[in-house]
């Protein structure tokens, strides 16, 4: 079955703390792989995206993720964490050549301590 | 990119009743989708509406309970009809604006309360 598993449920930290959210998937066949963020009372918004190339993706606001594929995970990092960093992190995956359907995790909330 | 508008933001209603949920994206677009996200879950997808057919509806989901317009490529609706406590969730409206291979763009979503 296709999943996708999100390892913490609820991570807290301090600003300037370093940042590893877990994410693991099941799919069948070659994956686009997605990490979304939401800030409270705002839209889901794509922080990064790997559809192919080098498996390191660098995001918005100093995020990165790294495709491991014989690990079938594509965990989420940031150096060094700030009290705006505050928000619910989705990972998602669809097939490749997929139009736009996502299979979700259940999402990882961050709270950063200022 | 693509900016979704949804309406309503929120609503509490009565079980047995229906909510309309309006999508309205601010260019054109062929694939619509959506999702839905009960409370501490992760957003499952609904269905997929295409302009000018019929809404493909995920194992689950069928389309007495949640039936969806797409009258042109900027517009779709879902509706959430004989609701019931278990329909309490997020549903949000999804689109992928230039195909295949790219980012889905997400609405705020609509807060739905059933009492």
């Amino acid at each position: 079955a296709q999943s996708v598993s999100q390892h913490n449920h609820h991570v807290i930290l301090s600003e300037a703390a370093s940042l590893e959210l877990g994410c693991n998937y099941s799919y069948g066949g070659t994956v686009n792989l997605f990490w979304y963020v939401q800030y409270p009372g705002q839209h889901l918004q794509l922080l990064l995206k790997y559809f192919s190339g080098d498996p390191l993706v660098k995001g918005i606001k100093g995020f990165e993720a790294e495709f491991i594929k014989s690990k079938f995970s594509f965990n989420l990092r940031k150096p060094s964490v700030q009290w705006s960093d505050t928000a619910e992190y989705f990972c998602a995956v669809n097939g490749r050549g997929s139009q736009g359907n996502l299979i979700f995790g259940k999402g990882t909330k961050l709270s950063v301590k200022p | 990119s693509a900016v979704i508008s949804q309406k309503p933001s929120r609503d509490i209603c009565q079980r047995g009743t229906s909510l309309t949920i309006q999508c309205q994206v601010d260019s054109q677009v062929t694939m619509m989708f959506w999702y839905r996200q009960q409370p501490g879950q992760s957003l499952t997808l609904i269905a997929t509406a295409n302009q000018g057919s019929e809404a493909t509806y995920e194992s689950g989901f069928v389309i007495d309970k949640f039936p969806i317009s797409r009258p042109n490529l900027t517009f779709s609706t879902l509706t959430v009809s004989n609701m019931s406590p278990e329909d309490s969730s997020i549903y949000l409206c999804s689109v992928d604006v230039q195909g295949m291979n790219t980012e889905a763009f997400f609405g705020q979503g609509t807060r739905l309360t059933v009492v």
